[in-house]
């Protein structure tokens, strides 16, 4: 089944913590993409990869690590994380890039305190 | 960078009715999607629509495109409860790669 996954989907942390989200795909999909969700914000681009080892920031950087060894995962590092980043975040991925159809994950809730 | 907006921000209908959700955008576009999101998942794409199509039709769901306007509108007939979700609207700026999603359109149909 094709399918985008993202571990863990529920996580607590405390402030300075570091933590990794992972993300899968098995599309075989060039670009992949991490965003966040928050009430009356909607869905910000936190950073893109068009391919292995490229990847580039989104709107709303600041705080996040990515990187891209392979082509099917591409993990989200928070190395210090704040109470600010308390979101719901989605991996997607798309054969192309993301002004094409993107097939996002289930999403991750991340509550740090 | 731009974003879409929908409107309105919720709509409540009755099963069976139809439902139609907009989206205005600031400059020229590419493409422009429309998503659907179940409360607390992730995204469903529904269709796509580029800046030389005026209209295209998905099974109950009828997306138009009047980029003079720089408008979309989403229209859903014969609407279900199973309809019950967020609508997001994506567009991307001429040349670039990075989608901006808008705040949503919160739709509830009422059985």
């Amino acid at each position: 089944e094709a399918q985008v996954t993202q571990n863990p989907r529920y996580l607590i942390t405390v402030t300075g913590k570091k933590l990794t989200v992972t993300c899968s795909q098995n599309m075989n999909h060039e670009y992949m993409s991490w965003y966040r969700q928050d009430p009356g914000l909607g869905l910000r681009q936190i950073y893109y990869s068009m391919n292995v080892e490229v990847t580039d920031k989104g709107d709303v950087p600041e705080g996040y690590k990515v990187s891209r060894k392979e082509k099917r995962n591409f993990p989200l590092i928070l190395e210090s994380p704040s109470p600010n980043q308390t979101s719901l975040y989605f991996c997607a991925s798309s054969y192309v890039s993301g002004i094409e159809t993107q097939y996002f994950g289930p999403g991750t809730r991340l509550l740090v305190l | 960078s731009q974003q879409g907006e929908e409107d309105p921000q919720a709509l409540s209908i009755q099963e069976g009715e139809n439902a139609t959700m907009n989206c205005s955008y600031k400059t020229s576009i590419n493409n422009l999607q429309w998503y659907r999101q179940n409360s607390g998942r992730g995204l469903v794409h529904l269709i796509l629509i580029r800046s030389n199509e005026r209209e295209k039709h998905s099974g109950r769901l009828r997306v138009t495109l009047d980029t003079s306007k720089k408008s979309s509108s989403l229209l859903i007939t014969a609407s279900r409860a199973a309809d019950t979700a967020s609508y997001f609207c994506a567009t991307d700026e001429g040349g670039s790669y990075i989608p901006t999603f808008g705040r949503g359109t919160s739709l509830i149909v009422h059985p």
